[in-house]
């Protein structure tokens, strides 16, 4: 079975620009959640989603959103990028919400 | 409130020499708990789980953990340390009525040959 992707892999942008980053589960699962990693704060819950709908969110601003599609790939956007927010994003995904979770490579985001 | 400890930053082991990462817990309800291991520049991978059962839990890789509920701790073990276990180590717990997974700060695991 294939494992999570996400893509892009790298990306580097501009203050102010918005991004969109993309996560393929693993074939079957239904929950996906984001996580922002930095060297500092270590790994943050950023948001889950389970068949489309979020069930919890963690404590970032209104710029960090995302949503599940019916096949649940997941996308999440950040808006008016700052400066602070480059970081490695990553996705998990699992079959429930109640079991492990799997994790794709990142994204890693540079903002400049 | 749900919280995870890891309170070692870095823990260095010899090779061969067993090896203890240690992981205590504060979670309402039954714990559900995971031990993450990440390599450099890489995503975290899934090494073993506590769901109930056993108290002595084996996983990926030779590792095994120990679930003790008097002491809400689950220390990640492994006998016989290999330079190539060096990386960083999340412990994760979340209780039976809330599906948020908390996360340890991490562990940095040196194995010096």
């Amino acid at each position: 079975k294939a494992g999570v992707t996400q893509t892009p892999r790298y990306l580097i942008k501009t203050r102010g620009q918005q991004v969109t980053l993309s996560c393929s589960p693993i074939s079957g699962h239904r929950s996906v959640s984001w996580y922002q990693q930095t060297p500092g704060q270590g790994l943050q819950f950023l948001f889950e989603y389970f068949s489309e709908t979020q069930r919890n969110k963690g404590n970032f601003p209104g710029r960090f959103s995302g949503r599940q599609f019916s096949n649940s790939r997941s996308e999440m956007n950040v808006s008016t990028l700052e400066l602070g927010d480059s970081a490695l994003y990553l996705c998990a995904s699992s079959f429930n919400r109640a079991v492990e979770q799997y994790f794709g490579p990142g994204t890693r985001l540079t903002v400049t | 409130a749900q919280s995870v400890a890891q309170p070692e930053d870095q823990v260095n082991v010899a090779e061969g020499n067993p090896l203890t990462v240690k992981c205590t817990y504060s979670v309402s309800g039954n714990p559900y708990l995971f031990w993450y291991v990440q390599y450099p520049n890489r995503g975290l991978q899934f090494l073993l789980k506590y769901i109930t059962g056993d108290n002595l839990v084996k996983g990926s890789y030779g590792f095994e953990a120990e679930f003790n509920k008097s002491q809400t701790s689950f220390h990640l073990k492994k006998p016989s340390a290999l330079v190539s276990d060096s990386a960083l180590y999340f412990c994760a717990v979340r209780g039976d009525s809330n599906y948020q997974l908390i996360w340890g700060a991490g562990t940095k695991l040196i194995i010096k040959p």
